[in-house]
């Protein structure tokens, strides 16, 4: 069954602190893997977007990695703000899809505290 | 504002009434999801159209969920004889259908909550 997977749950940090999100994916083959941020009551927003050949994708404070052999990805935040507060979600696309088959993780909500 | 727009933002009904939330995607994007979303899970897919065409539609929760793109543009989604459990977000998003990614952007959700 194809599964996404994150970890933690939940994370407090202080701010200006860095942190790491895990995402843990069993979809195979899978056409793009993405980073979305979604604050409380909101729409998600995208982050990053990286396809199976892309091992590293940049936006700013976030930096997400992806190790295909592993089936492993992490969004790193660097110098966290209190507006890093949010839930982000890994999001994998498996492949031959029309973008119909998103497979979403429950996400991990990060609160940073001043 | 170029974004995906839903309205209302915040539906409060009582159990048994039929609800209906409406949703503009970015104009120049022929390809309109619907999602929904409890708490502390991520979205769950529903349905996903192509233009005017409602291309998947398996993944309803049950008949009591229908959605219509009459003319390509806007969308609908009505829930019939609401239950409780339909308490949650919906989310609409909406895709070029093209490039690398078919990157879907998400609209801010209409807040369900059935008493």
């Amino acid at each position: 069954k194809n599964q996404v997977e994150q970890s933690p749950q939940s994370l407090i940090i202080l701010e200006g602190k860095n942190c790491t999100l895990q995402c843990n994916y069993t979809v195979s083959p899978f056409s793009n893997l993405r980073w979305y941020k979604q604050d409380t009551g909101r729409g998600p927003v995208s982050l990053t977007i990286m396809t199976f050949s892309e091992n590293t994708k940049s936006n700013g404070r976030y930096t997400a990695t992806l190790d295909a052999d592993t089936k492993q990805s992490s969004l790193h935040i660097t110098a966290s703000q209190l507006s890093d507060s949010a839930s982000y979600i890994c999001v994998v696309t498996p492949l031959n899809q029309a973008g119909t088959a998103l497979i979403f993780g429950k996400g991990t909500t990060l609160s940073v505290s001043s | 504002d170029t974004g995906v727009s839903q309205d209302p933002r915040h539906k409060i009904t009582k159990r048994g009434q039929n609800v209906t939330f409406r949703c503009d995607p970015i104009s120049e994007h022929n390809r309109l999801y619907w999602y929904r979303q409890t708490l502390g899970q991520g979205p769950e897919f529903l349905t996903y159209f192509q233009n005017e065409a409602q291309l998947e539609k398996s993944r309803l929760l049950s008949d009591r969920f229908s959605a219509e793109r009459p003319k390509g543009s806007f969308s609908t989604l009505e829930i019939q004889r609401t239950e409780q459990g339909d308490s949650a977000m919906y989310l609409c998003a909406s895709s070029s259908g093209t490039g690398a990614y078919n990157e879907q952007f998400f609209g801010p959700g209409t807040r369900l909550t059935v008493l």
